[in-house]
């Protein structure tokens, strides 16, 4: 089986731009989250869906907004971009939703570099 | 807000040494995920502990949770080059992992 798959996996924006993360889940899995690993730190929670709605949101500003489709694929759209928003952007995918239980299996990440 | 600290930030050691490295929340965790990360990959799931002073061993990896689940430690025996790269620990409550062990093994 395909394990996470995200796209693109570099990409290079300048201030003010958009931009659009994609991100596939493992076959089967209904939840995708986003994060986002500045160099040298630790991923930073940003989103979590599962079933096509958000159920969990971490502190980052409504630049930042996602959404998940039917076949609980995700994208990830930060708007205005800043300089301080170039990182790794990391989806994850876990098999079913519960805060207790869960294991998650990360994509690659697109790497963004906002000039 | 709630906070996962991990110590020691980095650590380096001789091929054949022991390291661990040690994960403590401020408040109490319902379970607790390791992740490695390798120089230029994404995090790779290790382990989840759920007990209380639960103990769990992956050949050279021994994992531990604390008796208050406040608190979990990754220690591996005799290290190996291939063991590079960031340890992270990961409460499942807000999604937040701790600040990572950054673990380099010279040779």
């Amino acid at each position: 089986d395909a394990g996470v798959t995200q796209s693109p996996t570099h990409l290079i924006k300048t201030r003010g731009q958009h931009v659009t993360l994609r991100c596939s889940p493992i076959s089967g899995h209904k939840s995708v989250s986003w994060y986002q690993q500045v160099l040298g730190q630790g991923p930073q929670f940003i989103f979590q869906y599962y079933e096509k709605e958000e159920r969990g949101r971490g502190n980052f500003p409504d630049r930042f907004s996602a959404r998940q489709f039917p076949n609980y694929s995700s994208e990830l759209n930060v708007n205005a971009l800043l300089l301080g928003d170039s990182a790794l952007y990391l989806c994850a995918s876990s098999f079913r939703y519960r805060e207790m239980i869960e294991t998650q299996y990360f994509g690659p990440g697109t790497r963004l570099l906002v000039l | 807000g709630q906070q996962v600290m991990q110590i020691p930030q980095y650590q380096h050691v001789q091929e054949g040494e022991d390291f661990t490295t040690y994960c403590n929340s401020s408040t109490t965790l319902s379970n607790i995920q390791w992740y490695k990360q390798r120089p230029g990959g994404h995090p790779v799931f290790l382990i989840q502990l759920v007990k209380s002073g639960e103990v769990k061993k992956q050949k050279r990896l021994t994992f531990q949770f604390g008796e208050a689940k406040k608190n979990s430690s990754l220690h591996i025996t005799a290290t190996q080059t291939t063991d590079v790269g960031t340890y992270f620990c990961w409460g499942t409550y807000k999604y937040i992992f701790g600040t990572g062990t950054r673990l380099k093994v010279l040779a």
